[in-house]
């Protein structure tokens, strides 16, 4: 099946800094979605984005499939951006999670 | 739009008895609803796919007699674990995609604790 790595594991950052977050993934896919789980373990939808680059505020990503990663860029991070970054990709509907990069946000 | 919701968000049973948690799309209709679980400090686990009126796909190494799935609307589909133990307990997420859409919407979960 699908192997998806993401990375770092972790990461702690000043608020105010920028970050970038890497997914990697084992082949061809339909779907590739990006998800922030807050404390209270919801999934909050960040980009859907199989292709191309997207932007929402502060959020961007990009996704280079014929080389078969996506990046999410935060810049100016808040304390309010900490929590697990998840890293989705599918084939046919179903949704393989990577294993997610924590981040913290320092004030 | 594209909200998805779920009840209960926490449940606590005792060993033996059975859980229903409901899954519910409330402004679009889910032609494919998805169930996963997640242990503590771990990713997500695909356990299932279902399809309005038709049966669930389980994934490997999920026993279907043991997580019992109905989709029997387009905006309401139900996981019962049944004769729950100790070992079943953890955070149930399901999420919802519309027709000709591969993007998935999730719930807000079910902390589910067997004692």
């Amino acid at each position: 099946g699908i192997q998806v790595e993401q990375s770092p594991p972790d990461l702690i950052l000043q608020e105010g800094a920028n970050s970038t977050l890497r997914c990697n993934f084992s082949d061809s896919v339909n779907n590739l979605q990006w998800f922030h789980q807050n404390p209270w373990g919801q999934l909050i939808n960040l980009f859907y984005i199989p292709s191309g680059t997207k932007q929402n505020g502060r959020l961007s990503a990009t996704t280079v499939a014929t080389e078969r990663y996506s990046l999410l860029y935060i810049s100016s991070s808040q304390t309010t951006d900490s929590g697990v970054y998840f890293c989705a990709v599918g084939q046919g509907g179903k949704l393989i999670f990577g294993q997610g990069t924590e981040l913290s946000v320092k004030p | 739009g594209a909200v998805v919701s779920q009840h209960p968000s926490r449940v606590i049973c005792k060993s033996g008895t059975s859980v229903k948690i409901e899954c519910r799309s409330l402004d679009f209709q889910a032609t494919t609803m998805f169930w996963y679980r997640q242990f503590p400090k771990q990713s997500l686990m695909l356990m299932a796919t279902s399809n309005e009126g038709s049966k669930a796909t389980y994934e490997q190494g999920v026993e279907k007699d043991k997580f019992l799935i109905n989709h029997a609307s387009l905006t309401l589909s139900t996981l019962t674990v049944t004769s729950a133990h100790p070992e079943d307990s953890s955070f149930y997420i399901c999420s919802a995609s519309r027709q000709k859409s591969y993007e998935q919407y999730f719930g807000p979960g079910t902390r589910l604790t067997v004692t």
